[in-house]
């Protein structure tokens, strides 16, 4: 049962466009959102994260956005670079349960 | 630099036997959690520590299994009689300062087991 979902298993986009990679998720005690960036044979790296009380937070080129109500989750990069290409994750935590889930992550490709 | 090292990188071993793997935290987290990662999937949480106790075990943890963290500080993994589904990315992770939601990752233990 995937309580964190990402729909898209890959995506590709021109450099200097904007990238959308989106997630969902079902647990409604879900309270806080993180995006993970992983490039192969490497651990994880923390890119951005979103508590339930807010609907957005920017960080530089990346800012996450949440829908509580629809239980959606999206990062967008702008512009995109070279240097994005990975695997993104997207995961969340509940309050009492410092565990994070998952998602199967979404393979960001940025063509030339 | 995510402050967390494991060691080995790499291990592959043959089916049947006994491997262990180590996780040191640069500086002294009180929280320190184990994933896993397979191919085509997200990490799944395995277990954590608070010090030196073990507080959490995922289901994915079968008997094979056992973590240790003594003193607190640095933590094994073991995997006893190995098969072949242990074949993973095994992770180890510690939390920013004291925001136990923002876990940062070390680079991992690539286990191949044939």
């Amino acid at each position: 049962d995937q309580q964190v979902k990402q729909n898209s298993p890959s995506l590709s986009v021109q450099e200097g466009r904007i990238s959308i990679l989106n997630c969902d998720y079902t647990n409604s005690m879900f309270d806080y959102f993180l995006w993970y960036k992983k490039y192969p044979a490497e651990g994880p790296t923390f890119l951005i994260s979103i508590s339930s009380i807010k609907d957005k937070n920017e960080d530089g080129r990346f800012t996450v956005f949440l829908n509580k109500s629809a239980k959606h989750l999206s990062l967008h990069i702008v512009p995109s670079q070279p240097g994005d290409s990975a695997v993104y994750f997207c995961a969340a935590s509940g309050d009492r349960d410092d565990k994070i889930i998952f998602g199967k992550g979404t393979r960001l490709h940025i063509l030339p | 630099d995510t402050g967390v090292s494991q060691n080995p990188r790499h291990k592959i071993t043959k089916r049947g036997q006994n491997v262990t793997f180590r996780c040191d935290p640069i500086s002294e987290h009180n929280r320190l959690y184990w994933y896993r990662q397979t191919l085509g999937q997200g990490p799944e949480f395995l277990t954590y520590f608070q010090n030196e106790a073990q507080l959490e075990k995922s289901r994915l943890l079968s008997d094979r299994f056992s973590a240790e963290r003594p003193k607190g500080s640095f933590s094994t993994l073991e995997i006893q009689r190995t098969e072949q589904g242990d074949s993973a990315m095994y992770l180890c992770a510690a939390p920013r300062d004291n925001s136990y939601n923002e876990q940062f990752f070390g680079p991992g233990t690539r286990l191949t087991v044939l």
